[in-house]
């Protein structure tokens, strides 16, 4: 069975402070690999998502890496503002389903 | 484009009562699911539908029952709510249920469900 670990389960920085963000897994035959956004009380945003066979992806601000080998995914978001608090969730595509973290809760201090 | 949207927003139950939660899509995809999030714990799948006349149970399916209405439509059926169901549920949805790298899956906003 599929385990997605995402430590730590809070996090709090200044603002402009670059956001290092953890997801491991214990299968690493997976499809792919998303990482969302979700606010207070609203439902889940996509951010990136990683396909088995890349090595990282890119929007914006936000980079995330895949290491699939070692059961590793790391979102990095550049430059933190206040609106970038939130809760992220990464999760694992296996064959039909994916598996989720409990997330990282992110506070943004202006 | 209204991407996922889940009908009620909020609901409140007394223990015993049943009720449908409804989700639609209108992205034209086959494959939808239903999940439930609990606090410190990550969304855990219920059912899901590969494709329109098919569904099929996920981790947690006890207590629930699911309905593919069509392609658009997938609703979910608490036949008989126990407060071990408050939850907040979210539908989502996706191409299809291949085994394709670039398979993104789409929420609706949920629903917050209390049973007293």
């Amino acid at each position: 069975k599929q385990e997605v670990t995402q430590i730590p389960a809070a996090l709090s920085v200044p603002e402009g402070e670059n956001l290092v963000l953890n997801c491991s897994f214990t299968d690493s035959a997976i499809y792919n690999l998303q990482w969302f956004r979700q606010d207070p009380g609203k439902g889940l945003t996509s951010l990136l998502l990683i396909q088995s066979s890349q090595r990282e992806q890119t929007s914006g601000r936000l980079n995330a890496s895949l290491d699939k080998s070692s059961g590793r995914s790391t979102l990095y978001i550049a430059a933190s503002q206040p609106g970038d608090s939130a809760t992220y969730l990464c999760a694992v595509k296996g064959s039909y389903k994916l598996s989720f973290g409990a997330g990282t809760t992110v506070t943004v201090r202006a | 484009n209204a991407g996922v949207t889940q009908t009620p927003k909020f609901q409140v139950l007394k223990t015993g009562q049943s009720m449908t939660l409804q989700c639609a899509q209108d992205m034209n995809h086959n494959s939808m699911y239903w999940y439930r999030q609990d606090p410190g714990m990550g969304l855990r799948l219920i059912y899901y539908s590969a494709s329109e006349g098919t569904t099929d149970k996920g981790e947690v399916p006890n207590g629930y029952n699911v309905s593919r209405l069509n392609k658009r439509e997938f609703s979910l059926r608490l036949e008989s709510a126990a407060p071990s169901q408050t939850s907040v549920y979210f539908c989502a949805s996706s191409a299809d249920l291949g085994l394709s790298s670039y398979n993104e899956q789409f929420f609706g906003p949920g629903t917050r469900l209390t049973v007293l």
